[in-house]
């Protein structure tokens, strides 16, 4: 089946530090990958995406590259910022399964000045 | 564009009572979702529709909870009766082919039922 395996969290870092948040999946074919990141209090933002092998999705300083022979789409900051604190969601879509998005469970990441 | 609209932000209620969660899409957009997050269970997809029509409600969790998209504009969401454990955080999201099938989210309506 198709499913996304992500970071636990969790995760506390002082500002300006370096972010990895690690994501794998399981899908048949070629999905397409998404991080998204939940504000407090907020529904959730895409964040970026990418929607084919070696693909690097970027914005707003993360990175994430597609692949496929590790199947993982990690997430990269080189310097976090305190704005930065939320919860950050890998997720993976496939158009055979009419568009439905399968959710990893959530990073929540803190940021201390 | 004014993004996914939901009402009401807040909802307090008492145990039995009915709820109904509204949502208005993307315009344009063909996809709708509705999801649930809690703590316990982090976000689960209850139901989903394509053109207006439900094409898998497999993560609904029971005969209390229903939902209907009458045309592309508008969906709702009723649980009849509601219990405790429904308090959650209720998500609507929509996408569309043209928009590379990325879900664009709403920001929620916070359900407490006491």
């Amino acid at each position: 089946g198709n499913s996304v395996t992500q970071m636990e969290g969790p995760v506390t870092l002082s500002e300006e530090a370096f972010l990895t948040i690690n994501c794998t999946y399981t899908a048949t074919g070629y999905p397409s990958l998404f991080w998204y990141v939940q504000y407090p209090g907020e529904g959730l933002q895409l964040l970026l995406k990418a929607t084919k092998a070696d693909d690097k999705g970027s914005n707003k300083g993360f990175e994430a590259t597609y692949r496929k022979e590790t199947t993982s789409f990690h997430l990269e900051k080189g310097s976090v910022q305190v704005s930065d604190s939320a919860v950050y969601f890998c997720a993976l879509s496939r158009r055979e399964n009419g568009n439905q998005f399968y959710f990893g469970t959530g990073t929540s990441l803190t940021v201390i000045p | 564009d004014a993004g996914v609209i939901q009402s009401p932000r807040h909802e307090v209620t008492e145990m039995g009572q009915e709820v109904t969660l509204r949502c208005k899409p993307i315009s344009g957009h063909d996809y709708l979702f509705w999801y649930r997050q809690t703590m316990m269970r982090g976000l689960e997809l209850l139901i989903y529709f394509n053109n207006n029509v439900p094409i898998d409600d497999s993560g609904m969790p029971e005969d209390r909870f229903s939902a209907k998209m009458p045309n592309a504009s508008f969906s709702t969401l009723k649980i009849q009766p509601s219990e405790p454990r429904d308090s959650a955080v209720y998500f609507c999201a929509s996408s569309s082919l043209a928009g590379g099938y990325e879900q664009y989210f709403g920001p929620g309506t916070r359900l407490t039922v006491t």
